[in-house]
């Protein structure tokens, strides 16, 4: 399984761009990378994956340079209700998923 | 939106009892997952299973079981609870998944057990 690093924690406040970067040093051909938001007692909600270059849907983008080593969760003006952990998974298709520790990005007023 | 019903929210029970927690899901999807998580802390894979009479255990042992005789539940079960199984227990499930959507997993809301 590739391991993931990303930072334990981060703060910003409402209205601004927020970027979480993950590293994946030993991330495999077939891998994807996968983020998913997680809300105190409740389950993970996938937010968005990608397999390179750059995805975007309505509520992130995700960016992934040319050798994937790293990818980076964009979420634009964020708000309160955006506080939560945010974990990044790197998998093969239909694989167990290892989650870690996450980001718990804490957005102030 | 996705369907996976987990029941109960919230369980409080004493040492000794047998408890079964329920898991659903409507969406026809093959795998299913439990993960146990306490509060502010890793989700960690209990069990798995790749479909009908398929049962594995996951990354942390655990004594609870599971069972799966239908596609679409997947009971976990716990002999006997003490008060070291006191958790946050939630269900997962996943499909192959289509084009670039790549095993993307549905979580049910979860119980809260607490044994006392």
């Amino acid at each position: 399984l590739a391991k993931t690093t990303q930072p334990i924690s981060m703060d910003s406040y409402e209205g601004q761009e927020v970027n979480i970067t993950c590293s994946h040093n030993n991330i495999a051909t077939n891998d994807y990378i996968t983020w998913y938001q997680q809300f105190p007692s409740q389950g993970p909600r996938f937010i968005i994956q990608g397999y390179k270059t750059k995805v975007t849907n309505e509520v992130a983008s995700l960016f992934i340079p040319a050798d994937r080593k790293s990818s980076t969760l964009s979420l634009p003006r964020v708000s309160l209700s955006d506080t939560a952990v945010y974990y990044c998974l790197v998998e093969k298709g239909y694989s167990t998923l290892t989650f870690g520790k996450g980001t718990m990005l804490l957005v102030s007023p | 939106e996705a369907d996976i019903y987990q029941t109960p929210r919230y369980l409080v029970i004493g040492t000794g009892k047998k408890i079964t927690l329920e898991c659903s899901q409507t969406m026809g999807h093959d795998k299913m997952y439990w993960y146990q998580q306490d509060p502010g802390m890793e989700l960690h894979l209990i069990h798995y299973s790749y479909g009908v009479n398929s049962t594995e255990k996951g990354d942390l042992s655990s004594e609870s079981t599971v069972s799966r005789i239908r596609t679409e539940h997947f009971p976990l079960t716990l002999e006997s609870a003490r008060p070291s199984h006191t958790s946050q227990y939630l269900c997962a499930s996943s499909s192959p998944g289509q084009g670039m959507s790549k095993n993307i997993q549905y979580f049910g809301a979860g119980t809260r057990l607490s044994v006392l």
